[in-house]
């Protein structure tokens, strides 16, 4: 079945530090990529996404590629605030032509970004 | 805000009790998700609703139910409750089109004593 592999936290950066978060996954097709991003006490807020290999999905300064030979999508920052601080997932949805799908959801990783 | 609505916020129960999570999705959307997410299992799909018919399920317990309502509500029903159900349950929701992204309500937390 599909899964999703993310880096166990938790990731302590200094602020401006540079940040790389790993994400692989398992899945037939080629499945849509997403990071989603949980702040402290609210709900899951989409970060970025991509939709087929090669796509660069960016947003606040995060950037992760849909590598497909890697079956890999790493989300990278150059230069981390504090207020980035948060809970990060990465998940994936299988295309499917009958109709919209569930997402698989990694187990999170926490960053604490300390000035 | 997403759009996606979720009472009660917070839910305090005895084990053995049912409770019922309520989720309203965004304008248009016709597609309803239900997810835990707790400590040890991370965020689990538990089951999809698409204009009023279930359309896929995930780890959904035989004690746990849903529902979308013809107004595209959805309830989740959680019964004979047990410590191990205390989670974060979020609803979601989204447009047509397995590209796009899923919105996530703000939650509802139970907690079971």
């Amino acid at each position: 079945g599909n899964s999703v592999t993310q880096m166990e936290g938790p990731v302590t950066l200094s602020e401006e530090a540079f940040l790389t978060i790993n994400c692989t996954y398992t899945a037939t097709g080629y499945p849509s990529l997403f990071w989603y991003v949980q702040y402290p006490g609210e709900g899951l807020q989409l970060l970025l996404k991509a939709t087929k290999a090669d796509d660069k999905g960016s947003n606040k300064g995060f950037e992760a590629t849909y590598r497909k030979e890697t079956t890999s999508f790493h989300l990278e920052k150059g230069s981390v605030q504090v207020s980035d601080s948060a809970v990060y997932f990465c998940a994936l949805r299988q295309t499917r032509n009958s109709g919209n799908t569930p997402l698989v959801f990694g187990k999170g990783t926490r960053l604490s970004v300390i000035a | 805000d997403s759009g996606v609505t979720q009472t009660p916020k917070h839910l305090i129960t005895a084990t053995g009790q049912r409770v019922t999570l309520r989720c309203s999705p965004r304008s248009g959307d016709l597609s309803v998700y239900w997810y835990q997410q707790s400590l040890d299992q991370g965020l689990q799909f538990l089951i999809q609703y698409y204009n009023g018919e279930e359309r896929a399920k995930g780890n959904i317990l035989e004690r746990f139910s849903a529902q979308q309502f013809p107004d595209l509500h959805s309830e989740l029903n959680l019964s004979s409750l047990e410590l191990g159900d205390s989670a974060l349950y979020f609803c979601a929701s989204d447009p047509v089109g397995s590209y796009n992204e899923q919105f996530f309500g703000p939650g509802t937390r139970l907690t079971v004593l």
